[in-house]
């Protein structure tokens, strides 16, 4: 089974904190992809990685970063927490042969306070 | 105009009528059609996926698009309360957007005994 995990279920933090949220999966897939869940707004993409080292910007990405050093490990980075970024975070994966086959991962609701 | 208009609900009901879940885009370029079933607390799983037009049936589930009209849409035979859950519409455009999806707001399913 593909597994993709998320370093942490529940994050708390301070406004203006940096904020790592960590998802890793065991697939070897090439592309990995950071969105968050809102109500009423569904799923949109913060960033996206079809390589190493490579990124794309989604359709939210103003006040996120990301890295990916290794192909398994995709970071999402919060660079100065603000309240709206409060939400829940959903990492995936998919592989190039069928890339639109994403696995997610569980979750991590991050509030912002 | 989003680019994915999906009807939040919730809708709810009994244990043994046919569901039908519906979506309309606008872009015409979105080539490949997804649905995704959410539980609770879970991250999104891949249920059914089509493309271009027309239907596709697996148990219980058939997905059908209509691309002239831009519509896609999911019937549920026979639902279950095990059915309950938030289903998500998502388009992809294919080629080089490395399984970038645009996702609809969702909707909440309940199906009661």
């Amino acid at each position: 089974d593909v597994k993709v995990t998320q370093s942490s279920r529940y994050l708390v933090k301070r406004t203006g904190e940096k904020v790592f949220l960590e998802c890793v999966q065991d697939m070897d897939h090439e592309n990995m992809f950071w969105y968050r869940q809102d109500p009423g707004l569904g799923l949109r993409l913060i960033y996206f990685s079809y390589d190493v080292k490579m990124k794309e910007k989604g359709d939210i990405p103003e006040g996120y970063s990301v890295s990916r050093e290794k192909k398994e490990r995709f970071s999402l980075i919060l660079e100065s927490a603000s309240t709206n970024q409060t939400s829940m975070y959903l990492c995936a994966s998919s592989p190039n042969v069928l890339p639109y086959e994403q696995y997610f991962g569980p979750g991590t609701r991050l509030t912002v306070t | 105009q989003k680019e994915v208009e999906q009807d939040p609900g919730p809708l709810s009901v009994p244990e043994g009528a046919i569901v039908s879940l519906n979506c309309t885009y606008s872009n015409s370029a979105f080539q490949y059609f997804m649905w995704y079933r959410q539980y609770s607390r879970k991250g999104p799983e891949l249920l059914m996926y089509t493309y271009s037009s027309g239907n596709k049936e697996d148990g219980r589930f058939t997905a059908q698009v209509d691309k002239s009209s831009k519509y896609i849409s999911l019937f549920i035979r026979d639902s279950q309360p095990s059915d309950s859950a938030t289903y998500l519409c998502a388009i992809n455009a294919g080629g080089t957007s490395y399984g970038k999806l645009t996702f609809g707001q969702g909707t909440i399913l309940t199906v009661h005994p």
